[in-house]
């Protein structure tokens, strides 16, 4: 099966700094990539699609000067959380697409992120 | 909108048989996916149905019904390690229902 790869997979950050999380397709190419976020006991909620070489599509209620994403490349994504606070700590999961694959969607390990 | 309904929590006996429900209402629909994940780990691939009926796949079988809205996942001769929430998600990008924790006791 394919495989996707996340960077760092815990990650812990003070207050007001950012923190960059990167999404690796190791063996398909991504024309599509997609972040969730994961609060604990609760489901995943997307947080917005990325195509290579596009802006990313938000959704709604997600700040994108916040969640700045860059998916430059047909193998690679990144999540930038600027300015963090203690809300964002979360569990962070990407998933790439390929498009002759259909529909379905390879998710990476997931990042652990903590703002003290 | 999007909105998607499963149990919150199930329990069986390893070596049973559990069917796990999913109720869906979608402004569009493009397949209905089944992921199972274990506590702090992404999720992974189950079943896709695209189509109404069964699908098999080893100890798992996903079904589906379009004109219903519904969904259920059978999972067949349980084992511990079974035990995991267990997420349908629908349409073109995944919206996940809110998960269904499986535990499984001896």
């Amino acid at each position: 099966g394919a495989v996707v790869s996340q960077h760092p997979s815990r990650v812990i950050c003070k207050s007001g700094t950012s923190v960059k999380i990167e999404c690796r397709s190791l063996d398909f190419q991504a024309t599509t990539m997609f972040w969730y976020r994961q609060f604990p006991k609760q489901s995943l909620m997307l947080m917005a699609t990325s195509n290579e070489g596009s802006k990313a599509t938000y959704e709604q209620g997600v700040e994108k000067d916040k969640f700045l994403i860059n998916h430059a490349s047909l193998t690679l994504s990144t999540l930038t959380v600027t300015s963090a606070h203690p809300e964002d700590s979360s569990f962070y999961i990407c998933s790439g697409r390929e498009g002759d694959r259909g529909n379905e969607q390879y998710f990476g390990p997931g990042t652990r992120l903590t703002v003290t | 909108g999007q909105n998607i309904d499963q149990p919150t929590e199930m329990t069986a006996t390893e070596g049973a048989i559990v069917q796990i429900n999913c109720t869906y209402q979608t402004s569009g629909f493009n397949g209905l996916f089944w992921y199972q994940q274990h506590a702090g780990e992404a999720p992974t691939f189950l079943s896709y149905n695209v189509l109404d009926g069964l699908e098999e796949k080893g100890r798992f079988s996903s079904f589906l019904s379009r004109s219903k809205g519904y969904s259920y996942l059978l999972l067949k001769e349980l084992q511990m390690k079974d035990s995991a929430s267990y997420l349908c998600a629908v349409s073109y990008q995944l919206t996940f229902g809110k998960g269904t924790k499986l535990s499984v006791i001896p």
